[in-house]
This record gives structure tokens, sequence and C-alpha cells, in this order.
């Protein structure tokens, strides 16, 4: 069963902590994605990876980082920077730069929501 | 920099009516539009892409349409049930960014 894997559902922060949010695929897309959701709002990208070993800021990356060390991985790190992180957080992932952008459509995992103590 | 509207924010309906959905954006040089349906607390789930050559595409009770000249879509719900309750969000992807612009999302309500 192909998909997208997000863990754990839910995450407590306390302050000044660093928390890891996990994302795994299985669908052999080279893209992922990471965003955020705040209540009553749209998804804003924090940040994407096109290929192992290369990611690339989205329009809200401040306060968090990420690694691509793997094709099916991309972990997402809240750090203290990271003021106001309570949210929900969704991984998503496409096949990546085909020639195809047209019919390209992204994958989205169940989502983990990060509420601070 | 692209900017994506939906209206309304919430919609309550009647079992049956057959309903429509907004989705606005700013910039239309866009590769393709997607819309998504969102349950509580969950992710998004894919309901229709339209290419930025088409005008319309349809599954199954839905049928989503795309004008770019005058940066609008729509969603279109016939016969809605109670189980079509849900946000929906639309998206588009730009020329040279990989990354999805969504809307703020429109919460719809299908009373039994």
């Amino acid at each position: 069963d192909g998909g997208i894997t997000q863990s754990p559902k839910y995450l407590f922060r306390k302050e000044g902590q660093n928390v890891t949010l996990s994302c795994e695929q299985n669908l052999n897309h080279d893209a992922m994605y990471w965003y955020r959701q705040d209540p009553g709002q749209g998804l804003r990208l924090i940040y994407y990876s096109q290929i192992v070993n290369d990611f690339q800021k989205g329009d809200i990356a401040e306060g968090y980082s990420v690694s691509r060390e793997k094709k099916e991985s991309f972990p997402l790190t809240v750090t203290s920077a990271q003021k106001n992180p309570t949210a929900f957080y969704l991984c998503a992932s496409s096949i990546g730069p085909s020639g195809q952008e047209e019919k390209e459509t992204q994958y989205f995992g169940p989502g983990t929501r990060l509420l601070v103590l | 920099k692209q900017e994506v509207t939906q209206i309304p924010a919430a919609l309550s309906v009647p079992e049956g009516e057959n309903l429509v959905l907004n989705c606005s954006f700013t910039d239309s040089a866009i590769y393709n539009l997607q819309w998504f349906r969102q349950d509580p607390g969950k992710g998004l789930t894919s309901l229709l892409l339209i290419q930025s050559s088409q005008r319309e595409q349809t599954s199954g009770r839905l049928n989503a349409s795309l004008d770019k000249s005058s940066g609008r879509s729509t969603l279109y719900i016939a016969a809605s049930q109670p189980g079509d309750s849900a946000t929906y969000l639309c998206a588009v992807r730009d020329p040279g960014r990989r990354a999805l612009t969504f809307g703020s999302g429109t919460r719809l309500q299908v009373q039994p």
C-alpha cells in the first residue's frame, strides 16, 4: 500500500525544546514538502526538497530545519527559535521534475498536530 | 506573488441541494489548479486537477471549471450529501514554483 506516513499524530513541545516531526513516503517520489496550517487558514510552505541532499526554504522557514538524507524520508525539526509553533503540520510528496508539470499532483500525509506545553 | 481566495469561508446547506464553491487567483500564468478535501484533523485528499490547457474536470458528482483569463475556478457539487461535509481547499501551481499556493478553504456543512 503506497502512501505517506507522519508521526507522531500529536506532539507536545516544552519551551526551549527542539522537536522533530517524521515524514516517510513509499511512492518513489523525488519531491517532498512541509506545510503548516493554522486554524481557518490555508497551507503555507515551510521547506521543500526536489532531490536527496538538497532542500530549499519556503515562505515561512524561520525557526525550522530539515534534512533529506534518504529519498523516502524528510524530517522537520521545530527549533526553539520558532516562537509560535502551535499548528497542524502536513507533509506532502510529488513525482518531481518530469517535464509534465501540468499533470503533477501532490499527495499528503495525515498530519501532525504540535502543541506547546 | 500569487494569492488565492476562496468564497464563502463557510457554507451550510440542506441535503440534496446543488452547490458551488468559488476560488479566485491573482496570476493567471499557472500550470494547474487543484481542489482538495480535508476532513477535521486529517490530511488532504485530491479531488480534481485541472491543467492550464483544460476548461473543466469531472468526477462523479463533482465538476470543477477553470477560467484562466479571469483567474477563477468553481467546484460544483451535485445532490449534496451529509458525507460531503468537510473543508474544501483550492490550490494553484505556478511556473517556477514547485510548491502549491493555497486558499484558506470553504467549510461545508450538509444538513441531513
